[in-house]
């Protein structure tokens, strides 16, 4: 089993819709990012938290520290919005690393 | 413009040729590492380093060496390359700890090995 999940791991929307996409991790952790694959490869950093909620636009990230889950929520998608979204969780400040574990994403897309 | 570059972005070699993927950023970042990504498996790091002179192995060290003499640059060296590390390799870069701030990626290197 890894220890980040992923769910769904592939969605499809209409433009419009709200979307939410999942990420479970078995570990303790200290933070967690989400990442956006652009469809031409890229990936740019959408948010980094290791508590409550962050938002940005239409982009709003949520983590439950002791539920080890956190969403990431698409308001007002759009075809823009299709790429794949990556979860990755850095384990905790006493393990004396900084290394990262991702899940295998889940890849959006959203029609017109 | 703040950035992390990669060269070469397509490489196609054989079996044995050691070669080096440069990485490098301008943003004096504390904190760089690599990664390979492969269908179905998703991203895995490979190596990373906290600092200059600094390095530690990822999940997947196996046949890369990396090395971090000065700040900003991170190359990624296959002594003796095998087609299954044929992929797709981002170098990213933090400020301080990824523990606390975003990662800044290279635009990706696409490695083939025949």
């Amino acid at each position: 089993k890894n220890e980040v999940e992923q769910s769904p791991q592939n969605l499809t929307a209409q433009e419009g819709e709200f979307i939410t996409i999942n990420c479970s991790y078995s570990v303790g952790i200290s933070a967690l990012h989400w990442l956006q694959q652009h469809p031409g490869g890229g990936i740019v950093s959408l948010f980094m938290l290791s508590s409550g909620k962050k938002k940005h636009g239409r982009l709003i990230a949520t983590i439950n520290i002791q539920e080890k889950h956190s969403s990431l929520h698409i308001t007002a998608s759009h075809p823009r919005d299709s790429a794949v979204y990556i979860c990755a969780v850095i384990p905790p400040w006493f393990e004396d690393t900084d290394k990262l574990i991702f899940g295998t994403g889940t890849r959006l897309q959203v029609f017109p | 413009e703040a950035q992390v570059t990669q060269n070469p972005r397509y490489l196609i070699t054989v079996t044995g040729k050691k070669l080096t993927v440069t990485c490098s950023q301008n943003m004096n970042h504390e904190y760089m590492s690599w990664y390979r990504q492969d269908p179905g498996l998703g991203l895995r790091q490979i190596y990373y380093s906290m600092n200059v002179e600094v390095t530690d192995k990822g999940d997947v060290p196996e046949g890369y060496k990396v090395s971090r003499k000065e700040k900003r640059n991170f190359p990624l060296i296959l002594e003796s390359p095998s087609p299954n590390q044929t992929s797709l390799y981002f170098c990213a870069s933090t400020k301080g700890t990824v523990s606390y701030n975003e990662q800044f990626f290279g635009p990706g290197t696409r490695l083939t090995v025949l």
